[in-house]
Parts: C-alpha cells; structure tokens; sequence
C-alpha cells in the first residue's frame, strides 16, 4: 500500500537553528498538510498546501514556519530559528480529493520527532 | 469551521471488557468522520472512516463506529479489547461540502489495557 514518508525521523537541534523536515506525499494525492503533536497534547494543523501553494495555515504557523513543494514530489516544512516549544513530532499527510468519497481519507507519515535544546 | 470534542481523556480496561470512546463533533454541514489510532511510538493509522450510507462503520481490529446525526456523534466501540489495543485514539472531522476541508482533530483518548 502506498505510504506516506518522512526524514528524518528524529532530529535534535539547537534553539536558534533551521530546520528543514522532508515528506514525501503518496504519489498521486493533491493536497499535502503538516500536523503537529506536543508530547502529550492533541494533533494540531499547521499547514495545507494545494495547487503549489498554502491554501490555509492556522495560528501556529507563524513568519518562522514555511512549506515548499521544490521538485513535485518532495513537501518540506522548514522552520526558521527554532524555539523550544517547537519540540514536537510533526506529522505530513496527504489526501487524493474532496468529498464524501475515499478521496477524503488523509493518510499520515510516520512522523519527524523535533527536540530543540 | 468544524470542531471536534472527545469527552474521555484517560481510559483504563481490563482485557475483554468492552469500550466505547464518545467523539462528537460541530458543523452543521455534511461532514466525513475518521476514528485514528496512535500506537506507542507510531504514526497515526487510520482505523474506520464514514463517508455515507450505513452509519455503523466496520473497521480493522474488530472496531467499529456508529454515526448518530441527530447527536452529531461518532462513538468508537470494540466489544472485547486486547492488551494489544493499548494506544492513544484519535476522532477527526472533516467537512464533506463546504466549510473547511481541514482535518480537524479531538484532543484524543490515551486507552489503557490490562493483561
């Protein structure tokens, strides 16, 4: 079954440092998302990309955060100058459509675990 | 936009007792339901899903979901549980028509399972 991936699974960074998260989507899906989960806390949105570009992002995703599509296949989230409430596993997701079909069901990656230190 | 609220927080069972996790949501439009479970240090992977037609939704593992529109909820249930079962479970909503197609999340149930 096709899957969504994720690099690196586990990354520790100091605060103040980029970071670059990479996703790549199943092969067909259009619409791409970044979730994230604070240890202990509820799956949050952060982003959803569409047609080369955001189509909504919520309050967390601030002027530090960005996402790209560089080459059609790969989906990345960088954030900028870490902080350490960024720590955190971040989830990439991906759906084929919209509806009320199979299109609908978002699949998720296994998920980049970020510590910031 | 849709909203989703998931009542237990912490469950703890014995091997074969029965469960029921409440998830219910707000919107008033059509909306596709997901239940997703988390095991300890895994991805989210999708359990059952409703789209339309049958309310009961069947899924892996012996879960299934039942759909109640008038009570805009979707409550999970397996009648026997397994140690296995141990994992954090999440119910999601998204808008079928109109609204946001952002997945949106309950804060999730941590299920507990005794030997």
């Amino acid at each position: 079954e096709p899957e969504v991936t994720q690099t690196p699974s586990h990354q520790v960074t100091q605060m103040g440092q980029e970071v670059i998260l990479r996703c790549v989507p199943i092969s067909n899906h259009l619409y791409f998302y970044w979730y994230r989960q604070i240890l202990g806390q509820k799956v949050e949105f952060l982003v959803s990309f569409y047609n080369n570009e955001i189509s909504e992002k919520s309050e967390i995703f601030d002027d530090q955060f960005s996402v790209e599509r560089p080459d059609g296949s790969n989906f990345t989230l960088k954030i900028r100058s870490t902080k350490l409430e960024d720590s955190a596993m971040y989830f990439c997701a991906s759906k084929l459509g919209r509806g009320r079909s199979d299109g609908n069901t978002i699949y998720f990656g296994e998920g980049s675990w970020l510590t910031v230190v | 936009a849709q909203s989703v609220s998931q009542h237990n927080h912490h469950v703890i069972l014995s091997e074969a007792a029965s469960l029921e996790l409440g998830c219910n949501y707000s919107y008033g439009g059509t909306v596709n339901l997901f239940w997703y479970v988390q095991y300890p240090g895994q991805h989210l992977q999708l359990l059952l899903k409703y789209f339309s037609g049958d309310p009961l939704v069947k899924g892996i593992k012996g879960f299934e979901a039942e759909f109640i529109k008038s009570k805009f909820s979707f409550n999970l249930r397996k009648p026997s549980v397994q140690w296995s079962d141990t994992a954090e479970y999440f119910c999601a909503v998204t808008a079928a028509s109109g609204g946001s197609y952002i997945p949106t999340f309950g804060r999730g149930t941590s299920l507990i399972v005794h030997p």
